[in-house]
């Protein structure tokens, strides 16, 4: 079992539509959760970054973190085109900033 | 502000030859600074972290190598390519100390090993 999983996708959805990406994880001892945007052909833009259990709302973006199921979410209200991106979770323990990313959630908003 | 700079962009090497792809950070002293390759379609993996000069830490076994010759410069290197070696190379930054733990990354380096 990975350590963190993540549908690849890919999820198509209309503008002005909510979208929902998802991680699971098995291990407990993660610490820190964190959303990435990844443009084609550039390197991840950190997006949304939580330490406790609830949401963080950032103004579209709210992640949500249940650390007694094991899993994280991020939403994206009132999608746009530009939000076409591949969404990648990272979590994280101890010292050193080690991070486990999944494997990238490929999201397609159309006009 | 900090930025992190990496080059070449793009590359394309024949099997067997060497390899050298470079990695500075503006704007923090002693950073935390980590190596990644992106298999297409698939995440981040992570090569090699460093938390000082000539620190380095390699996470799997394999035909890279790297180093920390300065405070800020990150280069990652090989003797002699593999096809496998192909893929989009990123790397991270992170402050050392603190509570927060992001990583940023850099452009990265798209390497093709025909």
């Amino acid at each position: 079992q990975k350590e963190v999983e993540q549908d690849p996708g890919p999820l198509s959805v209309p503008e002005g539509a909510i979208v929902s990406l998802n991680c699971t994880y098995s291990n407990s001892a993660f610490q820190y959760f964190m959303w990435y945007r990844q443009y084609s052909r550039k390197g991840p833009e950190l997006l949304m970054y939580t330490y406790s259990s609830g949401n963080k709302e950032d103004g579209r973006f709210t992640a949500q973190v249940d650390k007694s199921s094991k899993y994280i979410s991020l939403f994206i209200r009132d999608s746009q085109p530009s939000d076409s991106a591949t969404y990648l979770c990272a979590m994280g323990s101890g010292g050193y900033n080690k991070l486990i990313f999944g494997a990238g959630t490929r999201l397609a908003v159309h006009p | 502000s900090q930025t992190i700079h990496q080059w070449p962009a793009t590359l394309v090497q024949p099997v067997g030859s060497p390899l050298s792809l470079e990695c500075t950070v503006e704007g923090t002293s002693n950073p935390n600074l980590y190596w990644y390759r992106q298999a297409a379609g698939r995440g981040l993996q992570l090569l090699f972290y460093s938390v000082g000069i000539g620190q380095i830490s390699s996470e799997v076994p394999q035909n890279l190598s790297a180093s920390r010759p300065q405070d800020r410069q990150f280069i990652l290197s090989s003797k002699k390519l593999l096809l496998s070696d192909s893929g989009f190379y990123l790397c991270a930054w992170s402050a050392a100390q603190g509570a927060l733990r992001e990583q940023y990354f850099g452009p990265g380096t798209r390497l093709t090993v025909t």
